[in-house]
């Protein structure tokens, strides 16, 4: 993987549903993995920064995990409710080399 | 919430007019950058700064233009806008330490007609 790559590109689910979706970055010269939480015309908002192999980070029903091995993140969403209906992206690396995904955009229906 | 500030949020403008987009921070952060997206698309370098006096472009090429003469302000100009400068403008700065995370202001939307 030459790029960050994050799938799927969008997602509707019903509100109660879990959820996840997955980050694959380049495994070679990893730094960190951030992601972020993009409303609607708001800022994009961080949510975990991750460094280590097998790091897993939670902030509520929000919860993270980083392979480094292997090149991937997972984000998971536990019990979907509609503010969680955002843009969620994915980035790699630090500073001015911080490279990002396109993101997937998650609607949550009541 | 970050304390990280955009001026305009949304601007139409004409061909060939002088723009500046601002952003501000009060969170007294050394480093600051500029990111471009289109729609459906990642977001791009085009400018960043490591502190007072500093300015760097970044890995998508640009014409606009940046100055970094107070911490907390990083102005972006473009001199005569065109068409092709429609796009997302988003700034964003962060501490130098470790993780470094970015904090990012909300944007400005930019439509040149």
């Amino acid at each position: 993987i030459l790029n960050v790559e994050q799938s799927p590109q969008s997602l509707h689910v019903q509100e109660g549903d879990s959820t996840n979706f997955t980050c694959s970055f380049p495994s070679s010269n990893f730094y960190a993995l951030h992601w972020y939480r993009w409303e609607t015309a708001k800022s994009p908002e961080a949510l975990f920064v991750m460094t280590l192999n097998g790091d897993e980070k939670k902030k509520g029903r929000i919860s993270a995990t980083l392979n480094t091995k292997e090149g991937y993140s997972y984000l998971y969403i536990k019990g979907s409710q509609p503010e969680d209906s955002a843009t969620y992206l994915c980035a790699e690396g630090i500073g001015y080399a911080l490279n990002f995904g396109k993101g997937t955009s998650l609607l949550v229906t009541p | 919430e970050a304390d990280i500030y955009q001026t305009p949020r949304y601007l139409v403008i004409g061909t060939g007019k002088k723009i500046t987009l601002e952003c501000s921070q009060t969170m007294g952060h050394d480093k600051m950058y500029w990111y471009q997206q289109d729609p459906g698309m990642e977001l791009h370098l085009i400018h960043y700064s490591y502190g007072v006096n500093s300015t760097e472009k970044g890995d998508l090429s640009s014409e606009s233009t940046v100055s970094r003469i107070r911490t907390e302000h990083f102005p972006l100009t473009l001199e005569s806008a065109r068409p092709s400068h429609t796009s997302q403008y988003l700034c964003a700065s962060s501490e130098s330490r470790l993780q470094e995370t970015q904090y990012f202001g909300p944007g400005t939307r930019l439509l040149v007609l």
